[in-house]
């Protein structure tokens, strides 16, 4: 069936690095998928999206890149910092099913 | 940009009781609203989807008895839990998209619920 899930459940980096979230994708049917951002306590947070004709799409300090043939997803988050901390989830439309379809999430810790 | 409300925020109820939450667009016409459910350090689970003025479409092992959804107008949907019991305790969070479709979802910010 349908599933979106993730590659590793928790993530913990020094302020200032890099972070890079995984997501790995079972419908290859999908055309659109999103991240979200949310926070304890609070709904998810629109981050960035990307339509299956592109591989690549950035944002301020986020990308998000695609690779369709091995179905993968990824979030890069540069120059992370505290606030960034949160749970990350990757989404994806099912097509014509008029649904969004969650990942597992990965919580992203941020170190001082 | 768009802003969606949930009343109330957080409740406790008793074990037998319902509970309406309510899901607003504060700022845009929802013609589509969705109502998720997310257990404690887990993703969220899709519960339905209601379209203005029809029916919800409720998702597989969603008992639409038990959870009522009203889409009765372009910025107002709720959701009520009858009869709840303590296992219906939960972050139900609901989301808004407007006539440009799905690919533009709006969250709101979520109600805990503690049946007691």
């Amino acid at each position: 069936g349908e599933s979106v899930g993730l590659h590793l459940p928790t993530l913990s980096v020094q302020e200032g690095d890099n972070s890079i979230i995984n997501c790995a994708y079972s419908n290859s049917a999908s055309d659109y998928f999103i991240w979200y951002k949310q926070e304890s306590g609070k709904g998810p947070q629109f981050i960035i999206d990307i339509r299956s004709n592109m591989d690549k799409r950035q944002g301020q300090r986020v990308t998000v890149l695609l690779n369709k043939t091995v179905k993968h997803l990824s979030l890069q988050i540069a120059a992370t910092q505290p606030g960034d901390s949160a749970v990350y989830f990757c989404a994806e439309e099912v097509t014509g099913g008029f649904k969004t379809i969650f990942g597992a999430g990965t919580r992203l810790f941020v170190k001082a | 940009g768009a802003v969606v409300s949930q009343h109330p925020s957080r409740v406790i109820c008793k074990s037998g009781t319902s509970v309406k939450i309510e899901c607003r667009s504060l700022d845009f016409q929802a013609t589509t609203m969705f109502w998720y459910r997310q257990f404690p350090k887990k993703s969220l689970m899709l519960m339905a989807t209601s379209n203005e003025g029809s029916k919800a479409t409720y998702e597989q092992g969603v008992e639409k008895d038990k959870f009522l959804i009203n889409h009765a107008s372009l910025t107002l949907s709720t959701l009520t839990v009858t009869s709840a019991h303590p296992e219906d305790s939960s972050f139900y969070i609901c989301s808004a998209a407007g006539r440009t479709g799905i690919k533009t979802q709006y969250f709101g910010p979520g109600t805990r619920l503690l049946v007691l």
